[in-house]
């Protein structure tokens, strides 16, 4: 069975601060794929990265980087000098391989970025 | 250019009524998903429809029924709403992998609020 743990539920930073949000998943695949996406207070769900099982670089796009540690079954996001704007809930999910797509999704991090 | 687009976007309702919700995706994808979204926030899939036939039902009730007229079009209908129906519900699409490896990303809809009272 697949599982994805966010155990923090909600973060707050003041502005500027970096900021880690924590993924932790289980499979007994060893091909898979993991994601992160964003949902903004206007309630969409944003696309931010897609990850697969058997390539462990490091990925940096602007203020966001990503750093997947498949021996720790990590994939962990930071942020960078926040800003308010990132104020979001952050959800990291895992695909296993086959038919099907069947995304599984953690509880989603509650991050607050204050002034 | 909404990429994958719900109607309507709220919904309110009486217990005991039906209700559909309807998504469009203009990705071209073959791959289409209905996800649930409760009220602590937590996802999870309710089906997904590979170029128009089911693949994926995760035990959802005999109430909810999906319909998809062509692969860009996946239609959500719910019978005798229930105040535990209550919900965000997210339409998705994406391509399958077995037929775009690599490719299997899925893009999400606005969603759908619905509230049942």
């Amino acid at each position: 069975a697949q599982k994805v743990t966010q155990a923090q539920t909600e973060i707050s930073v003041v502005e500027k601060e970096d900021v880690t949000l924590d993924c932790v998943y289980e499979t007994r695949d060893t091909t898979y794929y993991l994601f992160w996406y964003k949902q903004p207070p206007s309630g969409e769900l944003v696309f931010l990265i897609r990850r697969n099982s058997f390539d462990e670089q490091n990925e940096i796009s602007g203020r966001y980087s990503w750093n997947f540690q498949k021996s720790t079954s990590s994939f962990n996001f930071t942020i960078t000098a926040s800003q308010v704007v990132d104020s979001a809930v952050y959800f990291c999910a895992l695909l296993p391989p086959g038919g099907g797509n069947k995304l599984t999704f953690g509880t989603g991090t509650q991050l607050k970025v204050e002034l | 250019d909404t990429a994958v687009s719900q109607t309507p976007k709220y919904l309110v309702t009486q217990m005991g009524n039906d209700k559909s919700i309807k998504c469009e995706q203009n990705l071209g994808h073959d791959t289409m998903y209905w996800y649930k979204q409760d009220s602590k926030k937590f996802l999870k899939i309710m089906f997904s429809y590979n170029n128009k036939e089911l693949i994926i039902n995760e035990t959802v009730p005999n109430r909810f029924s999906p319909k998809s007229p062509d692969k860009a079009h996946l239609n959500l209908h719910i019978n005798s709403l229930e105040l535990g129906d209550s919900a965000v519900y997210f339409c998705a699409s994406s391509w399958d992998r077995e037929n775009r490896p690599g490719t299997d990303t899925q893009y999400f809809g606005p969603g759908t609020r619905l509230t049942v009272l």
